[in-house]
């Protein structure tokens, strides 16, 4: 059971706008660690999608945003397309654990 | 650019050693983290530990006991040993890169393309 929690799914249509949250707890995200996101598509590696919070790498296309707050943390994808359905995870430090974790992961569907 | 390369057996005994190695390409191991994950069949992402080159590990708590990660500067690759291996450690593991400022602390890229590991009894 992971310290982080996000939502199994979350859909939308194209176009539309939908978010994913990450909650996590005094000891990783409300500690000021960083948040990470990561994209998979299945059958293919993850791919880094935002780190350090809020921070995009290039080539990451600007419809996807993410925030922090307090013990938890969104990602936020605008402008839904047909190849954004996959598994989003998000990613901290646990400073209890002494340890990396990761969310549950999310899967996006779009209608 | 960065790429890595995860290599080793496919199938694994149960109670046997798993044994990965990663050739990392497009840059040095020297002076940067290099970490497992591993990824079940149909699940989530668990991090299973970094080792810096200059040798300092970190251990996920659940597999601490039965994990060894070593590198090889010379080799530029780093490698995975997972001990007394049971059917929940069927998976695909991935070897990557850590980033960030703070050691262990910080997020991957890039990653490799992964090798599915079955434990078989």
């Amino acid at each position: 059971q992971s310290v982080l929690t996000q939502p199994p799914s979350v859909s939308g249509a194209p176009g539309q706008r939908v978010t994913i949250s990450c909650t996590g707890s005094r000891s990783n995200i409300g500690a000021h660690y960083g948040v990470h996101w990561y994209q998979q598509v299945p059958g293919t590696p993850p791919r880094l999608l935002i780190y350090d919070n809020t921070n995009r790498p290039s080539g990451v296309p600007d419809r996807f945003s993410a925030s922090k707050s307090d013990t938890s943390a969104s990602l936020a994808i605008t402008g839904l397309q047909a190849d954004d359905e996959a598994d989003y995870y998000c990613q901290s430090y646990d400073n209890s654990l002494s340890a990396t974790v990761f969310g549950p992961g999310t899967k996006v569907t779009v209608l | 650019q960065v790429q890595l390369q995860e290599s080793g057996p496919g199938l694994v005994k149960s109670s046997e050693t798993l044994s990965l190695t990663c050739t990392v390409s497009g840059a040095s191991v020297n002076g940067d983290s290099w970490s497992w994950i591993r990824q079940p069949p149909g699940g989530g992402l668990e991090w299973i530990g970094y080792i810096y080159s200059r040798g300092s590990t970190n251990y996920s708590p659940s597999l601490k006991t039965r994990v060894t990660m070593r590198i090889d500067t010379s080799k530029n690759e780093f490698s995975l040993e997972l001990r007394s291996v049971r059917a929940t450690d069927t998976a695909v593991y991935y070897c990557v890169k850590g980033r960030g400022t703070t050691l262990g602390t910080g997020w991957f890229d890039p990653w490799g393309l992964g090798t599915l590991v079955i434990v078989s009894s």
